[in-house]
């Protein structure tokens, strides 16, 4: 495709339900990022993929956040237990090589009630 | 911490005249600063950026200045477009590292 993909745009969910959220990068990009963004705030960084190793997972806030590339492409952003402070927009971005500008995709609106 | 701040959450401009919109940061291990612009709904689109080494970098209407004694960086979009109205975010990292950090954005109105 011709830029970042991500399923579904807009997800409910009860509290204490699980979701996964996915993400196709542009093809042929090396590097994958997922990053929330909360109301009125800049995104904030979660992971990272370098092909399918995660090297940096620094910003998962807890550990009900889960992602994984398993063919390093395609990468799914997986939330146990769902809590109302979950509730943000989760950007998935990719970048052709390992640093520089990244590519975001629209985003999944996610919305714990 | 926010590493990367963007002290005015709006501006407003009249088309035609110049936007600036700006941003700090605190971390001195920034090198490469960059701005992106976010339509409604939609995901952040990478707009122009700029590395350490340089202080200016300007692409059509679109100009980055970069004061890193300062730690301040700026992004002047002239004349201004109604359709350039959206949220800039300005997003900061190092060149060995892949964690961006990013501001809580500006939002942009250029009224026609």
């Amino acid at each position: 495709g011709a830029g970042v993909s991500q399923s579904p745009r807009y997800k409910v969910a009860k509290r204490g339900q699980d979701v996964a959220l996915r993400c196709d990068p542009i093809s042929g990009h090396v590097s994958l990022f997922w990053y929330q963004q909360a109301l009125g705030q800049g995104p904030e960084f979660l992971t990272y993929f370098q092909n399918e190793a995660q090297l940096d997972k620094s910003g998962l806030p807890s550990d009900r956040f889960f992602a994984e590339r398993p063919e390093g492409s395609v990468s799914t952003l997986k939330i146990q237990r769902t809590q109302q402070e979950d509730s943000a927009v989760y950007l998935c971005a990719s970048s052709l090589g390992t640093a520089g500008k990244q590519f975001f995709g629209p985003g999944t609106r996610l919305t714990v009630l | 911490d926010q590493q990367v701040k963007q002290n005015s959450p709006s501006l407003s401009v009249q088309e035609g005249r110049i936007s600036i919109l700006n941003c700090d940061y605190t971390n001195s291990m920034f090198d490469y600063f960059l701005w992106y612009k976010k339509y409604p709904a939609e995901g952040p689109t990478f707009l122009i950026s700029i590395s350490s080494i340089k202080d200016k970098n300007e692409d059509g209407r679109f100009t980055v200045f970069l004061n890193k004694s300062a730690k301040h960086l700026s992004l002047h979009i002239v004349p201004s477009q109604p359709g350039d109205s959206a949220v800039y975010f300005c997003a900061a990292s190092a060149l060995n590292n892949n964690d961006m950090r990013f501001g809580a954005g500006t939002r942009l109105t250029v009224k026609p």
